[in-house]
């Protein structure tokens, strides 16, 4: 069975940088992308950017343009996404997301809450 | 960069209830739309893609409706675990975009 299985909360200073793991079983790793979507608490679903494990091309919301970076380890079946400068509006559960061609995501990880915090 | 926009931002509705949540893209978008169901505190869940798709296992009282800039989510009889919060999604080309949510509770 398809499983994501993401790394553990973080708590990280202002301007730090954290790195979140995604570890994919049950599937072809190569044969899907990566999608990376945040929660801040109690707020909605943010997109933050995709990666394809086949090329690792990638795009990401403009806002974090310069500050993330999405890769793949296709030895292990693991996404990354590193986040730097850390903010305190980036306090957020972070999401791994499957992604198949010209479908929307539909297998996601649990979750890794990153508290960004003095 | 498209924008979409969901209404109600919330709703109470009665057991057996038929629910409707509509969904607006700022451009068109054919039918690249995707409804997540996310209950409090679990993972967002796919329900229905290419505007009208039932995803494997979804009951069939959920269903989907549109293409280009407007689209409906519809929950047929509403039961008590269906009490959620639903996304719409846009996955036509980047930046893709979630709606704000339509948290939908029991009256």
């Amino acid at each position: 069975q398809v499983q994501l299985v993401q790394s553990g909360a973080e708590v990280k200073q202002p301007g730090a940088s954290v790195k979140v793991s995604c570890k994919a079983s049950g599937y072809t790793f190569t044969s899907y992308g990566f999608s990376w979507v945040r929660q801040a608490p109690g707020q909605g679903l943010e997109w933050v950017g995709w990666i394809s494990t086949y090329n690792g091309d990638t795009n990401y919301a403009q806002k974090l343009q310069g500050r993330v970076t999405m890769t793949t380890d296709t030895s292990t079946s693991t996404a990354y996404m590193e986040l730097r400068s850390l903010r305190s509006d980036d306090t957020a559960v972070y999401y791994c997301a499957r992604d198949p061609p010209g479908d929307p995501p539909d297998y996601w990880g649990q979750g890794t809450l990153v508290t960004v915090s003095s | 960069d498209i924008q979409m926009t969901q209404s109600p931002s919330s709703l109470s509705a009665s057991v057996g209830d038929r629910v409707t949540i509509t969904c607006r893209a700022s451009q068109g978008i054919s039918n690249y739309l995707a409804w997540y169901q996310q209950k409090p505190g679990k993972v967002p869940k796919l329900l229905i893609y290419a505007a009208s798709t039932l995803q494997s296992g979804v009951p069939s009282r959920f269903s989907g409706s549109g293409s280009g800039t407007d689209f409906t989510l519809t929950i047929n009889s509403l039961q008590p675990e269906d009490v959620a919060t639903y996304y719409c999604h846009k996955y036509n080309s980047a930046p893709l975009t979630f709606g704000g949510g339509t948290k939908v509770e029991i009256k």
